[in-house]
Protein backbone atom coordinates (compact mmCIF):
# COMPACT_ATOMS: atom_id res chain seq x y z
CA UNK A 1 0.00 0.00 0.00
CA UNK A 2 1.39 2.94 -0.92
CA UNK A 3 2.06 5.62 1.87
CA UNK A 4 1.15 9.81 1.94
CA UNK A 5 3.11 11.86 -0.29
CA UNK A 6 4.18 15.14 -0.46
CA UNK A 7 5.57 17.49 -2.59
CA UNK A 8 8.43 19.24 -3.14
CA UNK A 9 10.42 17.41 0.25
CA UNK A 10 12.14 20.92 0.61
CA UNK A 11 11.43 24.27 0.21
CA UNK A 12 14.05 27.60 0.42
CA UNK A 13 12.04 30.99 -0.32
CA UNK A 14 12.95 34.32 0.64
CA UNK A 15 10.32 36.35 3.39
CA UNK A 16 7.51 37.69 1.64
CA UNK A 17 7.13 35.24 -1.01
CA UNK A 18 4.24 32.66 -1.51
CA UNK A 19 4.85 28.76 -1.33
CA UNK A 20 2.36 26.15 -1.91
CA UNK A 21 2.83 22.41 -0.43
CA UNK A 22 1.05 19.15 -2.11
CA UNK A 23 -0.18 16.20 -0.35
CA UNK A 24 -1.92 12.92 -1.50
CA UNK A 25 -3.37 11.09 1.45
CA UNK A 26 -3.57 7.46 1.18
CA UNK A 27 -6.48 5.96 -1.11
CA UNK A 28 -9.67 6.01 0.80
CA UNK A 29 -8.86 7.97 3.61
CA UNK A 30 -11.11 10.80 4.30
CA UNK A 31 -9.24 12.33 7.30
CA UNK A 32 -6.70 14.56 6.45
CA UNK A 33 -4.37 16.73 8.39
CA UNK A 34 -1.71 19.33 8.42
CA UNK A 35 0.70 19.74 10.61
CA UNK A 36 3.15 22.39 11.57
CA UNK A 37 6.86 21.05 13.07
CA UNK A 38 9.11 23.66 14.56
CA UNK A 39 12.70 22.56 15.08
CA UNK A 40 13.03 20.55 18.42
CA UNK A 41 9.07 20.66 18.79
CA UNK A 42 6.59 18.44 18.44
CA UNK A 43 4.56 18.78 15.48
CA UNK A 44 1.17 20.82 15.79
CA UNK A 45 -2.01 20.66 14.23
CA UNK A 46 -2.82 23.21 11.54
CA UNK A 47 -5.88 22.31 9.76
CA UNK A 48 -8.00 18.65 9.57
CA UNK A 49 -10.47 18.50 6.57
CA UNK A 50 -13.20 15.56 6.64
CA UNK A 51 -13.44 14.65 3.15
CA UNK A 52 -13.64 17.96 1.67
CA UNK A 53 -14.89 19.70 4.59
CA UNK A 54 -13.12 21.50 7.19
CA UNK A 55 -12.94 19.87 10.78
CA UNK A 56 -10.53 22.06 12.75
CA UNK A 57 -8.50 25.21 11.42
CA UNK A 58 -8.46 26.84 15.12
CA UNK A 59 -4.67 26.68 14.58
CA UNK A 60 -4.27 27.86 11.38
CA UNK A 61 -2.59 31.54 10.78
CA UNK A 62 -5.41 32.41 8.27
CA UNK A 63 -4.28 35.95 7.43
CA UNK A 64 -0.99 34.37 5.55
CA UNK A 65 -1.94 30.21 5.56
CA UNK A 66 -4.68 28.78 3.68
CA UNK A 67 -5.75 25.04 2.29
CA UNK A 68 -7.83 23.30 0.59
CA UNK A 69 -9.04 19.47 -0.21
CA UNK A 70 -11.37 20.17 -2.86
CA UNK A 71 -12.53 16.97 -4.68
CA UNK A 72 -11.55 15.49 -1.09
CA UNK A 73 -8.44 13.35 -1.87
CA UNK A 74 -5.19 15.72 -3.31
CA UNK A 75 -4.49 18.83 -0.42
CA UNK A 76 -2.93 21.55 -0.94
CA UNK A 77 -1.18 24.13 1.75
CA UNK A 78 -0.02 27.55 1.16
CA UNK A 79 1.76 30.57 2.95
CA UNK A 80 1.31 33.88 1.72
CA UNK A 81 3.01 35.99 2.66
CA UNK A 82 5.99 33.99 4.06
CA UNK A 83 7.47 34.60 7.47
CA UNK A 84 11.16 34.24 9.05
CA UNK A 85 9.13 31.85 11.90
CA UNK A 86 7.22 29.74 9.22
CA UNK A 87 10.38 27.91 8.88
CA UNK A 88 9.77 24.37 9.71
CA UNK A 89 8.98 21.06 8.46
CA UNK A 90 4.94 20.88 7.32
CA UNK A 91 3.67 17.35 7.54
CA UNK A 92 0.71 15.85 6.31
CA UNK A 93 -1.14 12.78 7.59
CA UNK A 94 -3.94 10.85 6.85
CA UNK A 95 -6.47 8.29 8.53
CA UNK A 96 -9.22 5.89 7.41
CA UNK A 97 -12.14 8.49 8.49
CA UNK A 98 -12.54 9.47 12.48
CA UNK A 99 -16.52 9.91 12.22
CA UNK A 100 -16.93 5.81 12.43
CA UNK A 101 -18.17 5.63 16.08
CA UNK A 102 -15.56 3.89 18.73
CA UNK A 103 -14.10 1.74 18.65
CA UNK A 104 -13.61 2.14 15.81
CA UNK A 105 -13.46 5.49 15.67
CA UNK A 106 -9.54 5.78 17.35
CA UNK A 107 -8.27 5.82 13.76
CA UNK A 108 -4.30 5.45 13.22
CA UNK A 109 -2.83 8.67 11.60
CA UNK A 110 -0.39 7.95 8.99
CA UNK A 111 2.27 10.79 8.37
CA UNK A 112 4.14 11.39 5.16
CA UNK A 113 7.63 12.77 4.70
CA UNK A 114 7.18 15.99 5.40
CA UNK A 115 8.31 19.21 3.24
CA UNK A 116 11.30 20.94 4.67
CA UNK A 117 10.59 24.87 4.29
CA UNK A 118 13.65 27.62 4.72
CA UNK A 119 12.33 31.19 5.02
CA UNK A 120 15.58 33.39 4.49
CA UNK B 1 -7.71 15.72 26.42
CA UNK B 2 -5.34 14.55 29.40
CA UNK B 3 -1.60 15.78 29.51
CA UNK B 4 0.87 13.87 29.74
CA UNK B 5 4.74 13.87 30.89
CA UNK B 6 7.35 11.84 29.56
CA UNK B 7 11.19 12.08 30.40
CA UNK B 8 13.26 14.22 27.71
CA UNK B 9 15.84 11.62 27.44
CA UNK B 10 16.90 7.63 27.54
CA UNK B 11 19.89 5.72 26.40
CA UNK B 12 19.63 2.21 26.09
CA UNK B 13 21.98 -0.53 24.98
CA UNK B 14 21.35 -2.07 21.78
CA UNK B 15 19.71 -5.79 22.34
CA UNK B 16 18.37 -4.77 25.39
CA UNK B 17 14.64 -3.67 26.16
CA UNK B 18 13.81 -0.02 26.40
CA UNK B 19 11.13 0.87 28.82
CA UNK B 20 9.69 4.26 27.86
CA UNK B 21 7.26 5.89 31.04
CA UNK B 22 4.52 8.43 30.24
CA UNK B 23 2.51 9.89 32.98
CA UNK B 24 -1.15 10.62 32.40
CA UNK B 25 -2.71 11.44 36.01
CA UNK B 26 -5.64 13.58 34.55
CA UNK B 27 -6.88 10.43 32.40
CA UNK B 28 -10.57 10.00 32.04
CA UNK B 29 -12.08 6.84 31.80
CA UNK B 30 -13.19 7.41 27.44
CA UNK B 31 -9.01 8.62 26.74
CA UNK B 32 -6.95 6.13 24.51
CA UNK B 33 -3.66 6.12 25.39
CA UNK B 34 -1.31 6.06 22.03
CA UNK B 35 2.36 5.87 20.83
CA UNK B 36 4.11 7.31 18.35
CA UNK B 37 7.34 7.91 16.92
CA UNK B 38 9.51 10.17 14.74
CA UNK B 39 12.93 9.17 13.62
CA UNK B 40 15.12 11.69 11.68
CA UNK B 41 13.65 13.45 9.51
CA UNK B 42 10.86 11.63 8.69
CA UNK B 43 7.18 11.41 9.42
CA UNK B 44 5.56 10.71 12.59
CA UNK B 45 5.29 6.48 12.86
CA UNK B 46 2.01 5.26 14.84
CA UNK B 47 2.80 2.37 17.10
CA UNK B 48 0.60 1.13 19.39
CA UNK B 49 -2.51 2.36 21.48
CA UNK B 50 -4.75 1.19 24.48
CA UNK B 51 -7.51 1.87 26.71
CA UNK B 52 -7.26 -0.15 29.70
CA UNK B 53 -5.59 -3.46 29.07
CA UNK B 54 -2.15 -4.61 28.07
CA UNK B 55 -1.46 -4.68 24.54
CA UNK B 56 1.12 -6.06 22.56
CA UNK B 57 2.01 -6.15 18.49
CA UNK B 58 4.82 -6.55 16.21
CA UNK B 59 7.14 -3.34 17.32
CA UNK B 60 6.48 -2.46 20.99
CA UNK B 61 3.94 -3.91 24.40
CA UNK B 62 1.91 -1.48 26.10
CA UNK B 63 1.71 -1.54 29.27
CA UNK B 64 -1.41 0.67 31.47
CA UNK B 65 -1.82 0.32 34.94
CA UNK B 66 -4.61 -0.28 36.98
CA UNK B 67 -5.50 3.19 37.38
CA UNK B 68 -4.56 4.19 34.67
CA UNK B 69 -2.61 7.08 35.74
CA UNK B 70 0.47 5.96 33.78
CA UNK B 71 1.85 3.35 30.77
CA UNK B 72 4.82 2.15 30.11
CA UNK B 73 5.82 1.42 26.54
CA UNK B 74 8.57 -1.57 26.03
CA UNK B 75 10.72 -2.36 22.84
CA UNK B 76 11.81 -5.84 24.00
CA UNK B 77 14.58 -5.45 22.13
CA UNK B 78 16.30 -2.18 20.98
CA UNK B 79 18.05 -2.07 17.89
CA UNK B 80 19.76 1.23 16.47
CA UNK B 81 17.02 1.78 14.33
CA UNK B 82 14.87 2.46 17.37
CA UNK B 83 16.55 5.24 18.24
CA UNK B 84 13.88 8.22 18.07
CA UNK B 85 11.86 10.71 19.72
CA UNK B 86 8.55 8.53 21.32
CA UNK B 87 5.75 11.06 21.98
CA UNK B 88 2.72 9.67 24.18
CA UNK B 89 -0.15 11.23 23.84
CA UNK B 90 -4.16 10.56 25.35
CA UNK B 91 -6.99 10.98 22.92
CA UNK B 92 -10.31 11.02 24.15
CA UNK B 93 -13.39 9.32 22.22
CA UNK B 94 -14.65 13.17 21.60
CA UNK B 95 -11.90 13.93 20.15
CA UNK B 96 -11.72 14.87 16.43
CA UNK B 97 -8.69 12.52 16.09
CA UNK B 98 -6.40 15.74 16.72
CA UNK B 99 -3.13 14.47 17.47
CA UNK B 100 -1.83 17.01 20.39
CA UNK B 101 2.61 16.46 20.56
CA UNK B 102 4.55 17.16 23.51
CA UNK B 103 8.14 17.24 23.84
CA UNK B 104 7.90 13.59 23.87
CA UNK B 105 11.31 11.29 25.15
CA UNK B 106 14.17 11.09 22.74
CA UNK B 107 15.60 7.34 22.80
CA UNK B 108 19.51 6.74 22.18
CA UNK B 109 20.03 2.84 21.12
CA UNK B 110 23.56 2.51 21.22
CA UNK B 111 25.73 0.02 20.40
Amino acid sequence: EAGVAQSPRYKIIEKRQSVAFWCNPISGHATLYWYQQILGQGPKLLIQFQNNGVVDDSQLPKDRFSAERLKGVDSTLKIQPAKLEDSAVYLCASSLDVTRPAPLKKETQYFGPGTRLLVL
Amino acid sequence: DAKTTQPPSMDCAEGRAANLPCNHSTISGNEYVYWYRQIHSQGPQYIIHGLKNNETNEMASLIITEDRKSSTLILPHATLRDTAVYYCIVLGSSNTGKLIFGQGTTLQVKP
